[in-house]
């Protein structure tokens, strides 16, 4: 079974700019959660979507969105880059309650 | 207000002893937990679980030891091996929900 893929892997941004990422889960898992990690801060959830309706939200600002599709994919976005933004940002999906997250090897986005 | 904490930033073993890596968690209302273990440049992968309904839950070498009353848990390793060198995660979650809560991390370092 192919692991949860993210894309892309790297990503350079202006401050200002918005940025897209693109999260495709394990197949059959129909949870997908979004984390983002700094040296500071560890691993802060950010939001998870269950059946393309958004069933968690964490505290970050509303420039933080995403999305899923009716295959599970899921996407987030991030609107005004601020350079607090530039962290890596993981994709963790899960076949349910109860299960464990798998998570992707995580997107490094860098605001300059 | 941090509701997963692991206090020891890193810990050092020599091979072939046992690794203890702690955590105290603080919402009694958290039903599931889970470790983590994170290579550089690699998200987070699933190690062991537990239900708040057991105490105790082994896989292999990795046995994971759950205080309800005191709000702990640990991960034992026994025996350490030096590829066992990584970031540990401990997180929990409450159903139903893939929103987890993560530690900050524990650096285990083990020493031929």
């Amino acid at each position: 079974k192919a692991g949860v893929t993210q894309t892309p892997r790297y990503l350079i941004k202006t401050r200002g700019q918005q940025v897209t990422l693109s999260c495709s889960p394990i197949s059959g898992h129909r949870s997908v959660s979004w984390y983002q990690q700094t040296p500071g801060q560890g691993l802060q959830f950010l939001f998870e979507y269950f059946s393309e309706t958004q069933r968690n939200k964490g505290n970050f600002p509303g420039r933080f969105s995403g999305r899923q599709f009716s295959n599970s994919r899921s996407e987030m976005n991030v609107s005004t880059l601020e350079l607090g933004d530039s962290a890596l940002y993981l994709c963790a999906s899960s076949y349910g309650d109860g299960y464990e997250q798998y998570f992707g090897p995580g997107t490094r986005l860098t605001v300059t | 207000d941090q509701q997963v904490k692991q206090n020891s930033p890193s810990l050092s073993v020599q091979e072939g002893r046992i690794s203890i890596l702690n955590c105290d968690y603080t919402n009694s209302m958290f039903d599931y937990f889970l470790w983590y273990k994170k290579y550089p440049a690699e998200g987070p992968t699933f190690l062991i679980s537990i239900s708040s309904i057991k105490d105790k839950n082994e896989d292999g070498r990795f046995t994971v030891f759950l205080n309800k009353s005191a709000k702990h848990l640990s991960l034992h390793i026994v025996p350490s091996q030096p590829g066992d060198s990584a970031v540990y995660f401990c997180a929990a979650s409450k159903a139903p929900t893939g929103k987890s809560t993560f530690g900050d991390g524990t650096t285990l370092t083990v020493k031929p």
